[in-house]
């Protein structure tokens, strides 16, 4: 079992929706990501919050609109996506940004309609 | 050219074989994540080594610092240990990993 938990496991939305993806996790970790990966390709860094705050937004479109509410919580606000934002959205945590090891959740598969 | 490539890009292996994933980087890092995905989407973290060699159970990974160069071994490999195995460097002023495209393994019994 992933000590990181993502919600929904499967999300299907249209082009005109607002979602949202959860990421919780309880290890007390203070760096938390989100990663895009599409079908047979490497994970895509989103975004990264290190102590809360916002550390790295590696140049993803205002769509997609991260929020880190806690410690314990990351959250990923989805507005007006396009079908190829499809993919498979993986949350992660480690004790802190950088040299540490990496738990990834389970994933949230999103489908644009 | 890519900054991490791994080897082979597909490996099929009867259940029980030695098996080695090789991985090479070109960019100065700190650190070195492999990392397990299985088909439905979950990814687990086997190992984060800087130098030397770590082991855990039947999987053992070791890293050459001065060749850039990291490898995965799997003994007495099982058909469960079949998944995509993926080699990521941290580099970079904020220690992002950096993915290999990974390796797909498949053991058959």
């Amino acid at each position: 079992d992933t000590e990181v938990t993502q919600t929904p496991k499967h999300l299907v939305m249209g082009m005109t929706n607002k979602k949202s993806l959860k990421c919780e996790q309880h290890m007390g970790h203070r760096a938390m990501y989100w990663y895009k990966q599409k079908a047979k390709k490497p994970p895509e860094l989103m975004f990264v919050y290190s102590y809360e705050k916002l550390s790295i937004n590696e140049s993803v479109p205002s769509r997609f609109s991260p929020e880190c509410p806690n410690s314990s919580l990351l959250n990923l606000h989805l507005h007006a996506l396009q079908p190829e934002d499809s993919a498979l959205y993986l949350c992660a945590s480690s004790p802190v940004q950088g040299d540490s090891p990496l738990h990834f959740g389970n994933g949230t598969r999103l489908t644009v309609t | 050219k890519n900054e991490v490539e791994q080897s082979p890009q597909n490996l099929t292996a009867q259940e029980g074989e030695f098996i080695t994933i090789n991985c090479s980087y070109s960019v100065g890092i700190s650190a070195l994540h492999w990392l397990q995905q299985h088909p439905g989407g979950g990814i687990v973290s086997l190992f984060m080594l800087s130098s030397g060699k770590k082991k855990h159970g039947r999987l053992i990974a070791t890293i050459n610092i001065q060749e850039k160069h990291s490898s995965l071994h799997i003994t007495a490999s099982h058909p469960r240990d079949s998944a995509v195995y993926i080699c990521a460097p941290t580099g970079g002023s904020q220690g992002n990993l950096i993915f290999g495209k990974g390796t797909k393994l498949s053991v058959k019994p």
